[in-house]
């Protein structure tokens, strides 16, 4: 158990929809960061937040954004759902970003777009 | 896109045998970590190594890393049946606001 929890567990939503999904970080960690795993893939970097604020970006469009709470909780919106948006979220905590670049995983949020 | 290319892909074997998994990357790179994941649930941190040094133990497990190959080993000795997962390796440059780039993964299964 890492302490890092998502909601929800399963979430079924149609294309052209718009979904948000929530995690809560380790005690003490003030960095989060989102990662998108399809089905037989490896997890692909979304996006970080360090304190509130966006610290880097992977190859995502801009109908994926997010938010970070002052208690390092996190938010990941996703507008505008198409089908290849189905997948397993991730997201990861660690503290000062990543200092030891060690991240704990939630058990992530399981995304169907039908 | 993804850095690591992980070899095998998958892997089979017997309950006490050991198991290597190989890694390999692109770029210079801050840390090579190994996650592993079980069943599509969440990742779990098992070892992480950093790029001045060239072998890790924790456990069973044993990490080396060649910095001037760009590759790293996973080795799982006296494996149990517990230990069937998807197991990933995953880079950090140090200088990427902390992205980790993980490779495809290698599909253990270990046999009773």
């Amino acid at each position: 158990e890492t302490g890092v929890t998502q909601s929800p567990t399963h979430l079924i939503k149609t294309r052209g929809q718009q979904v948000t999904l929530r995690c809560s970080s380790q005690s003490g960690h003030n960095t989060v960061s989102w990662y998108q795993q399809a089905l037989g893939q490896g997890p692909q970097f979304i996006f970080q937040y360090y304190r509130e604020e966006e610290n880097g970006r992977g190859n995502f469009p801009p109908r994926f954004s997010g938010l970070q709470f002052p208690n390092y909780s996190s938010e990941l919106n996703v507008n505008a759902l198409e089908l290849d948006d189905s997948a397993l979220y991730l997201c990861a905590s660690s503290l000062g970003q990543g200092r030891d670049g060690t991240q704990y995983f939630g058990p992530g949020t399981r995304l169907t777009v039908l | 896109s993804q850095q690591g290319e992980e070899d095998p892909q998958a892997l089979s074997i017997q309950e006490g045998e050991n198991a290597t998994m190989n890694c390999s990357y692109k770029t210079s790179i801050n840390n090579l970590q190994w996650y592993r994941q079980n069943s599509g649930r969440g990742l779990v941190h098992l070892i992480l190594i950093r790029s001045n040094e060239r072998e890790k133990h924790s456990g069973r497990l044993r990490v080396t890393l060649d910095t001037s190959k760009k590759s790293s080993s996973l080795l799982i000795t006296a494996s149990r049946a517990a230990d069937t997962a998807s197991y990933f390796c995953a880079t950090d440059a140090g200088n990427q606001g902390g992205k980790l780039i993980f490779g495809q993964g290698t599909e253990l299964s270990v046999k009773p």
